[in-house]
């Protein structure tokens, strides 16, 4: 079944820096990589995603880039604000039964 | 408009209880999930319903796991003889049809005593 590693476990940027988180994943087949942000106590929010027939995709400060052949995917975000800090995790899934399968999450720390 | 509600927001049992966890997905959403998550890990994946069926339920960790969908909207997620190891936070999701973008709720906090 499918796998996916998330690096690094914590992370910790200085405000106004970029923050970058990996994922790989193990199933040639998965075809749609979503990212979310979980806040303490809450529910995972979805901040952005990518379908495996995009190489890139960008909104305002995040931006999420997936190389198929490698079998990896990356968030990056830019300007990091103190509102980031959060945990965030990145998901795999495959058409054919939309169930993701997470990493075990980045927790990003930004430094004032 | 109203996002994936889940309710109790936490619940406390002794161990053997049964206990019901609900979910109410939004508003049109035809897919549904469950997922569990433990404390600093990624969620995992219990079952999937498309409709009133659990299409997919291969997560589900043994027989004392069992959820329902009666009317295509509101689920419950119904666990029987807990364990202290069915501690977590059990997640709903929902989706609306043809996508695959999943919605979160806030979560059930279960603590088994």
């Amino acid at each position: 079944g499918e796998n996916v590693e998330q690096h690094p476990s914590t992370l910790s940027v200085q405000e106004g820096d970029s923050a970058v988180i990996k994922c790989t994943y193990s199933d040639s087949a998965s075809n749609y990589f979503p990212w979310y942000k979980q806040e303490l106590g809450k529910g995972p929010q979805l901040i952005i995603d990518i379908r495996s027939n995009v190489g890139e995709k960008k909104d305002q400060r995040i931006a999420v880039t997936l190389n198929k052949t490698a079998k990896h995917f990356s968030l990056h975000i830019t300007e990091t604000q103190p509102e980031d800090s959060a945990v965030y995790f990145c998901a795999a899934s495959r058409d054919s039964n939309y169930q993701l399968i997470w990493g075990a999450g980045t927790k990003l720390i930004i430094k004032p | 408009g109203a996002g994936v509600s889940q309710t109790p927001s936490n619940k406390v049992t002794e161990k053997g209880k049964y206990v019901e966890l609900r979910c109410d997905p939004i508003s049109g959403h035809t897919a549904l999930y469950w997922y569990r998550q433990s404390l600093g890990q990624g969620p995992e994946f219990l079952i999937y319903f498309q409709g009133t069926g659990a299409a997919d339920d291969s997560g589900l960790p043994n027989d004392r796991f069992f959820a329902v969908r009666p009317e295509g909207s509101v689920s419950t997620l119904k666990i029987q003889r807990t364990e202290r190891g069915d501690s977590a936070v059990y997640l709903c999701a929902s989706s609306p049809t043809g996508s695959e973008t999943q919605y979160f709720g806030p979560g059930t906090r279960l603590l088994v005593l």
